[in-house]
């Protein structure tokens, strides 16, 4: 079946530093690959999104390009901030044909603590 | 804009008592689904409906029963709590689930303790 996982957290930065959090996946087909995050008592937001190979998503400095030939899809920024600290979750959909009705597959979470 | 709306947002049962969850949505989605969260297991999901009428299975449905009542809204139903369902709870939707690509716009959860 479907797996997404993601670097063991938690992980610990000084405001500025570079951040990388390493997802890699196993899917049928051409999944469409996803980061969300959560902020303390809050739901996941989408934070970036790549619907094929090679493709980059961006958003608020973030950044993560699908490379299929290592079935990854990490998130990195260049410059951390003390509101970033968050949870990040990669997922996938999987577009086998149309029958996977959207279900997401999420990795266990990584707990982002940014420092100032 | 209130997107997707869960209620309630604290809830304490004891177990064997029976509990609805409610989830509504503004965005005249079509699909709609409820996860869990359990720390270092990330989400699972229990239930969808891929559009108004129909609910399907997730990974983790056992224990669990779904309405979905009209196309803003779906429940949740735990029929007998047991502490093992402890858990946040997140209801979500999106546009059009068969297109893998729609994201999903998710509530703000509801936080379950089972006594």
């Amino acid at each position: 079946g479907d797996s997404v996982t993601q670097m063991e957290g938690p992980v610990t930065l000084s405001e500025e530093a570079f951040l990388t959090i390493n997802c890699t996946y196993t899917a049928t087909g051409y999944p469409s690959l996803f980061w969300y995050v959560q902020y303390p008592g809050e739901g996941l937001q989408l934070l970036l999104k790549a619907t094929k190979a090679d493709d980059k998503g961006s958003n608020k400095g973030f950044e993560a390009t699908y490379r299929k030939e290592t079935t990854s899809f990490h998130l990195e920024k260049g410059s951390v901030q003390v509101s970033d600290s968050a949870v990040y979750f990669c997922a996938l959909t999987a577009n086998a044909g149309g029958t996977s009705y959207g279900k997401l597959t999420f990795g266990q979470g990584t707990i982002l603590t940014v420092h100032p | 804009n209130a997107g997707v709306t869960q209620t309630p947002k604290f809830q304490v049962l004891k177990t064997g008592q029976s509990m609805t969850l409610q989830c509504a949505q503004d965005m005249n989605h079509n699909s709609m689904y409820w996860y869990r969260q359990d720390p270092g297991m990330g989400l699972r999901l229990i239930y969808y409906s891929a559009s108004e009428g129909t609910t399907d299975k997730g990974e983790v449905p056992n224990g669990y029963n779904v309405s979905r009542l009209n196309k803003r809204e779906f429940s949740l139903r735990l029929e007998s709590a047991a502490p093992s369902q402890t858990s946040v709870y997140f209801c979500a939707s999106s546009e059009q689930a068969a297109n893998s690509n729609q994201p999903q716009h998710f509530g703000d959860g509801t936080r379950l303790s089972i006594l």
